[in-house]
């Protein structure tokens, strides 16, 4: 199993120019998750998807769209990139919860962007 | 407001040494509350959850409804110890589950 794989894992953008992140999960995960990871700010959720054919904001969307192709893939796409996205990006995924708990996230290796 | 405070950035500390990282959280309702953990050049993963009650690598959290802690502990750090510590807040709403992170602490160990 290679869990929770995205691509790429680097990309460096000029401003205005548009790019999809892609992630794709085989643990048959209902739940899957954006986050950023900037210096000092720590994780943020970008959007989620809770279930195939569902998406939500989450804390930062603005500058963002998602796409939940299907249960493995859940895709993030800027339009017009900023360099205020200059980020890491991480995908997750998560398990489900045991006895009403909350399931344990799995995460990608995360891709590095930068925009110029 | 939903809210996960992490005080420190970083913390420093010598091998053998006593280490607790701070989390405190915003929660109206019943809170569920994690430890996430990022080791130089790996992914990011679960280190422990309040529900379990468990110690991972001798580390152990309570959660203290009262000040609305979920602090981190180990009795004594090793250099292996060294990472990104994040605390994560379970957030429901009804599009549904989401974790929310704080800002996260950085732990050196040093000999």
């Amino acid at each position: 199993n290679a869990g929770v794989t995205q691509t790429p894992k680097f990309q460096v953008l000029k401003t205005g120019q548009s790019m999809t992140l892609q992630c794709a999960q085989d643990m048959n995960h209902n739940s899957m998750y954006w986050y950023r990871q900037d210096p000092g700010m720590g994780l943020r959720l970008i959007y989620y998807s809770a279930s195939e054919g569902t998406t939500d904001k989450g804390e930062v969307p603005n500058g963002y769209n998602v796409s939940r192709l299907n249960k493995r893939e859940f895709s993030l796409r800027l339009e017009s990139a900023a360099p205020s996205q200059t980020s890491v990006y991480f995908c997750a995924s998560k398990s489900p919860g045991l006895a009403g708990n909350t399931g344990e996230l799995f995460f990608g290796e995360g891709s590095r962007l930068t925009v110029l | 407001a939903q809210r996960v405070t992490q005080p420190e950035k970083l913390l420093s500390v010598f091998k053998g040494a006593p280490v607790e990282l701070k989390c405190n959280y915003s929660y109206s309702g019943s809170p569920e509350l994690f430890w996430y953990v990022q080791y130089s050049r790996q992914r990011l993963q679960l280190l422990l959850r309040h529900i379990s009650r468990e110690s991972i690598k001798g580390f152990t959290a309570d959660l203290n409804k009262g000040e609305t802690s979920f602090h981190l502990k180990k009795p004594f750090a090793q250099e292996e110890d060294s990472a990104m510590y994040y605390c994560a807040l379970r957030s429901f709403n009804q599009a549904g589950t989401a974790l929310i992170f704080g800002k996260g602490t950085t732990l050196s160990v040093s000999s």
